[in-house]
């Protein structure tokens, strides 16, 4: 199984802000998912993300408001922009214990309040 | 409809009981099957995959009825630390995977 690891784990911002969150696996990974959970929510997946290409998004979800970066094959960020209360809601990374398999990791998660 | 429906709960049992979860999928394409565990404030974590076979570890037993698009997980002697929210998990071809809502279990002494 991966071992995968956020940053930050919890922040505060102000409304209009962005959030950058970092993501990193202990080892090369292919795909990486990132996921949203709102209170009392389960998983929703914003988009999958693969090095060397661009994020491929979910309905209802747009690059322009959580760009996505996968400079490697260990890394990714998420970048949640012009932040409204709405997007308050914990973020996680996501990946498989393989490219054949669709047992998922998840990392710890980033609890975002916008006030 | 939902493409992965689970009773939300809350179950509350005492510790000993035992404790069955259902989930049903819409999609008969559905390859692979799976519960998960999520504590509060927690990232969820791969407890079992669930094979057409069914399958056994420990305490827990899951089943799969593809004919009925129907998944069970089953707890027998229900621990305190049990207590959970438990979340059925489905993927079809294409990498797609569906979350269910969970369904949240509280084991009481």
């Amino acid at each position: 199984s991966a071992v995968i690891s956020q940053k930050p784990s919890r922040d505060i911002c102000q409304r209009g802000t962005s959030l950058t969150i970092q993501c990193q696996v202990d080892s090369q990974v292919t795909m990486m998912f990132w996921y949203r959970q709102q209170p009392g929510q389960s998983l929703t997946l914003i988009a999958t993300a693969n090095q060397g290409s661009e994020a491929t998004y979910e309905s209802g979800f747009v690059i322009d408001k959580f760009p996505i970066s996968r400079p490697n094959l260990t890394f990714s960020t998420l970048t949640v922009s012009n932040l409204s209360p709405e997007d308050s809601s914990i973020y996680l990374c996501s990946t498989r214990g393989s490219y054949l398999s669709y047992e998922q990791y998840f990392g710890p998660g980033t609890r975002l309040t916008v006030t | 409809r939902k493409e992965v429906e689970q009773d939300p709960g809350p179950f509350n049992v005492p510790e000993g009981a035992t404790v069955a979860f259902n989930c049903t999928y819409s999609n008969s394409a559905s390859q692979s099957f799976f519960w998960y565990r999520q504590d509060c404030r927690k990232e969820p974590k791969l407890l079992m995959s669930v094979y057409s076979s069914g399958n056994e570890d420990g305490r827990f037993t899951a089943q799969l009825n593809r004919a009925s698009q129907y998944i069970s997980l089953l707890i027998r002697d229900s621990k305190l630390s049990d207590s959970a929210t438990y979340l059925c998990v489905v993927s079809s071809g294409g990498f797609k995977t569906i979350f269910g809502a969970g369904t949240r279990l509280f084991v009481k002494a």
